[in-house]
């Protein structure tokens, strides 16, 4: 069953405290990406990856880290330096960074 | 400016009616435009993408852009409550070397019985 797998599904973040949220894709997808969303606002980039070993700085890039070690896997640390984490994470793929995205099902972070 | 602009709605439309959704963009070079549906609590899921201006037909959907205006639609045709959701236009943008999909903030819809 192809598609992309986010987990978990609801994570909660102590103070000063990094969390790493997962994004794997069987879809043999070149790109991956991640987003954030705010209610009531569209999806801002953090992250991007168009090739293992590679990855960009989206718009929002500050208190969060990535890395890409492998095609299947995007994973996205939230820092304590991400002072308002609160949000609802999503991780996207396409075969190619020109192409179609489609999303896994979210990440909703909360802070205790 | 926002790069990418939505009306937020809510949009409320009858059940069996045409419901019309608008979009427009700031960037005169964008090539690809996409509509997602987004039920809440979840995450967006395509609908239609287009790349070239006229109607684009799938189902109960046309979607309409018009490069010369800016200006990128979607229509559903005989609306039914399971399509009430948020509909989200997103744009490429050539930016920092890579096209890069802007998202609008999305169009609440309801489809009342």
């Amino acid at each position: 069953d192809g598609g992309i797998t986010q987990s978990p599904k609801y994570l909660f973040r102590k103070e000063g405290q990094n969390v790493t949220l997962s994004c794997e894709q069987n879809l043999n997808h070149d790109a991956m990406y991640w987003y954030r969303q705010d209610p009531g606002q569209g999806l801002r980039l953090i992250y991007y990856s168009q090739i293992v070993n590679d990855f960009q700085k989206g718009d929002i890039a500050e208190g969060y880290s990535v890395s890409r070690e492998k095609k299947e896997s995007f994973p996205l640390t939230v820092t304590s330096a991400q002072k308002n984490p609160t949000a609802f994470y999503l991780c996207a793929s396409s075969l190619d960074y020109e192409n179609i995205q489609y999303f896994g099902a979210g990440t909703r972070l909360s802070v205790l | 400016q926002k790069e990418v602009e939505q009306n937020s709605g809510p949009l409320s439309v009858p059940e069996g009616a045409i419901a019309s959704l608008n979009c427009t963009y700031s960037d005169r070079g964008s090539q690809s435009f996409f509509w997602y549906r987004q039920y809440s609590g979840k995450s967006p899921e395509l609908i239609m993408s287009i790349y070239s201006n006229g109607d684009k037909e799938d189902g109960r959907f046309t979607a309409q852009l018009n490069k010369a205006s800016q200006y990128v639609s979607l229509l559903i045709r005989d609306s039914q409550p399971s399509d009430s959701a948020t509909y989200l236009c997103a744009v490429t943008v050539f930016s920092g070397g890579y096209n890069k999909l802007i998202f609008g903030a999305g169009t609440r819809l309801a489809v009342h019985p």
